[in-house]
């Protein structure tokens, strides 16, 4: 089956610091999302990317498909980013629906 | 457009009861996926559903059931509740254009209490 491995577990910033979360998948996944769950459980979605490099505001993410890994970059973070960041990956085809899931990373930003 | 949305968001149950939770896509979202979240396994897959058809299942025991209706609102049900099934249950749904597989967009998630 589908692998998904997030480094790192735990991350602690202070406010306006930059990080990158790292996502490993393994070779049947054939699509990738990049979520952030916020203190109230919703999964909000950050990006869509199974290759390529993706901007949205101070987040950005770039997927290497050939070589099975995804990095989500956050650049002057906030108190509002905190929570868990996770990946998910999908197989396509007839895996319908579903989404295998790293263990997320827990992002902790101090003002 | 509205989101994915889920009700009721909180539920607290007693051991051997059953339990159903529904969930309504995003309008237009023909595909419904159920998942449920534990601090030990962290997010697992339960089953999707597209037009009334389940076409995909998780590793989960038959206790675990799942329906969709022709307006693609779903439930899934619990039967026979253990405390192990204390979780946070998500949905999502997604248009399913078949390739690529599409983005999917969570619900904000039933929290179920098994005491």
């Amino acid at each position: 089956g589908i692998q998904v491995e997030q480094s790192p577990p735990d991350l602690i910033l202070q406010e306006g610091a930059n990080s990158t979360l790292r996502c490993n998948f393994s070779d049947s996944v054939n699509n990738l999302q990049w979520f952030h769950q916020n203190p109230w459980g919703q999964l909000i979605n950050l990006f869509y990317i199974p290759s390529g490099t993706k901007q949205n505001g101070r987040l950005s993410a770039t997927t290497v498909a050939t070589e099975r890994y995804s990095l989500l970059y956050i650049s002057s973070s906030q108190t509002t980013d905190s929570g868990v960041y996770f990946c998910a990956g999908g197989a396509g085809g007839t895996s319908y629906g579903k989404l295998t899931f790293g263990q997320g990373t827990i992002l902790t930003v101090h003002p | 457009k509205a989101g994915v949305t889920q009700t009721p968001r909180y539920l607290i149950k007693t051991r051997g009861q059953q339990v159903t939770l529904s969930c309504s896509p995003i309008s237009g979202h023909r595909s419904v996926s159920w998942y449920q979240q534990t601090p030990g396994q962290g997010l697992q897959f339960l089953f999707e559903y597209f037009s009334e058809t389940q076409r995909n299942k998780g590793n989960f025991p038959g206790r675990f059931s799942g329906r969709q209706f022709s307006n693609s609102r779903s439930e899934m049900n619990v039967s026979t509740l253990e405390l192990g099934d204390s979780a946070l249950y998500l949905c999502a749904s997604s248009l399913d254009r078949v390739v690529p597989q599409e983005t999917q967009y969570f619900g904000p998630g039933t929290r179920l209490l098994v005491l």
